[in-house]
């Protein structure tokens, strides 16, 4: 069936350098992939989207490339800090009111001072 | 604004015991949500509510039932419990319409041991 999987279970980063998750998706159907950061002991915390059509979106500090060839979504974290530790979700969806999302199994970022 | 509350935080329950896991937003979301989060995996979509008054099964949903209370209230039952239903659960809302509506807003989670 259709997922959303994520190549490495965790990544560890110096503080200051970039980092970057990269997730795998099979769904070419998809029309939004987006980035989900979870913080220890909470609910999970929307990031970034970017739709099907583009191949790049930033944020404040983030950068999300997508792939469409490869099918492969990244999240770009620049000068990564502390507080960037934390579980990395990518979702995908698809168009529409009622669409749900398909969320990956998750990938730990572990910042070292 | 409180955002997405969820009570208990903590729940023990015994095999075969019933109960409910409530879920309230403040933002005026029409559509909410209830995951299951289990170790080593991604969320897991349970039950939707599109919009008031609608309920709709996701991928998950055996086990479970529920009920959109109305607009800000969507609880999430568990008749018999099981201890494969031993989980980390987590409602979610959304506004569905002009929007940013990938941007599912969630609730701080329960989490449920089933002995």
């Amino acid at each position: 069936g259709e997922s959303v999987g994520l190549h490495l279970p965790t990544l560890s980063v110096q503080e200051g350098d970039n980092s970057i998750i990269n997730c795998a998706y099979s769904n070419s159907a998809s029309d939004y992939f987006i980035w989900y950061k979870q913080e220890s002991g909470k609910g999970p915390q929307f990031i970034i989207d970017i739709r099907s059509n583009m191949d790049k979106r930033q944020g404040q500090r983030v950068t999300v490339l997508l792939n469409k060839t490869v099918k492969h979504l990244s999240l770009q974290i620049a000068a990564t800090q502390p507080g960037d530790s934390a579980v990395y979700f990518c979702a995908e969806k698809h168009s529409g009111a009622n669409s749900k999302l398909t969320f990956g199994k998750g990938i730990t970022l572990s910042v070292r001072p | 604004n409180a955002g997405v509350t969820q009570t208990p935080k903590f729940q023990v329950l015994k095999t075969g015991q019933s109960m409910t896991l409530q879920c309230a937003q403040d933002m005026n979301h029409n559509s909410m949500y209830w995951y299951r989060q289990d170790p080593g995996m991604g969320l897991r979509l349970i039950y939707y509510s599109a919009s008031e008054g609608t309920t709709d099964k996701g991928e998950v949903p055996n086990g479970y039932n529920v009920s959109r209370l109305n607009k800000r209230e969507f609880s999430l039952r568990l008749e018999s419990a099981a201890p494969s239903q031993t989980s980390v659960y987590f409602c979610a809302s959304t506004y569905l319409g002009q929007g940013r509506y990938n941007e599912q807003f969630f609730g701080p989670g329960t989490r449920l041991t089933v002995l």
